[in-house]
């Protein structure tokens, strides 16, 4: 079955970088556009980054631009996204997910289990 | 950015009711509108997609309408395996944006 599984969250200190890794399987990975989305404690969803299923356009949050970074490797079915600068606002469950791409981009259809990232002192 | 504003923010309703949440699009995104349920602990799940499509494998009690700035979802007789957080999102502008979720509780 469908299957998105993230990794590489925990606990780094303000300015620290983290790499979260999602591993994809039951699907040819390499057809989809896969997005990044968080959501603090508590709080809403924030669509952080997507990339195409080339991996040739990217596009980022405001709010995280110059400091994410996504990736993928279509050989080894995963995604990733370098985080650089974190800040104690980025602290948040991150949840990769699949993306239908009809004549544009649309729904997010799978979800991965999400990763914690707390960045505290 | 597109702002999205569900309304209300939260609602308390009895097994077998009928729940309506709306969601107000800041400005005009066609149909390019999908809802989620998320359960506490639980990843969001795709529910409603192009404002109406029912997701494969979803129940029928679950609805979604609307066009333009406003859209609508239903439950029509709510279960208690529906109490959750539901979400609704924009896909016609980036950033993708989420409405601040409407979570359902069982009066």
């Amino acid at each position: 079955q469908v299957q998105l599984v993230e990794s590489g969250g925990g606990l780094v200190k303000p300015g620290g970088s983290l790499r979260l890794s999602c591993a994809a399987s039951g699907f040819t990975f390499s057809d989809y556009y896969m997005s990044w989305i968080r959501q603090a404690p508590g709080k809403g969803l924030e669509w952080v980054s997507y990339i195409s299923s080339s991996g040739s356009t990217i596009y980022y949050a405001d709010s995280v631009k110059g400091r994410f970074t996504i990736s993928r490797d279509n050989a080894k079915n995963s995604l990733y996204l370098q985080m650089n600068s974190l800040r104690a606002e980025d602290t948040a469950v991150y949840y990769c997910a699949r993306q239908v791409r009809a004549m544009i981009p649309s729904r997010f259809d799978c979800w991965g289990q999400g990763t914690l990232v707390t960045v505290s002192s | 950015d597109i702002q999205m504003t569900q309304s209300p923010s939260s609602l308390s309703a009895s097994v077998g009711d009928r729940v309506t949440i709306t969601c107000q699009a800041s400005q005009d995104i066609s149909n390019y509108l999908n809802w989620y349920q998320q359960k506490p602990g639980k990843a969001p799940k795709l529910l409603i997609y192009d404002a109406s499509n029912l997701e494969t494998g979803v129940p029928s009690r679950f609805s979604g309408s609307g066009s333009g700035t406003d859209f609508t979802f239903t439950i029509s007789s709510l279960q208690p395996e529906d109490i959750a957080t539901y979400y609704c999102q924009q896909y016609d502008n980036l950033p993708f944006t989420f409405g601040q979720g409407t979570k359902l509780e069982i009066k």
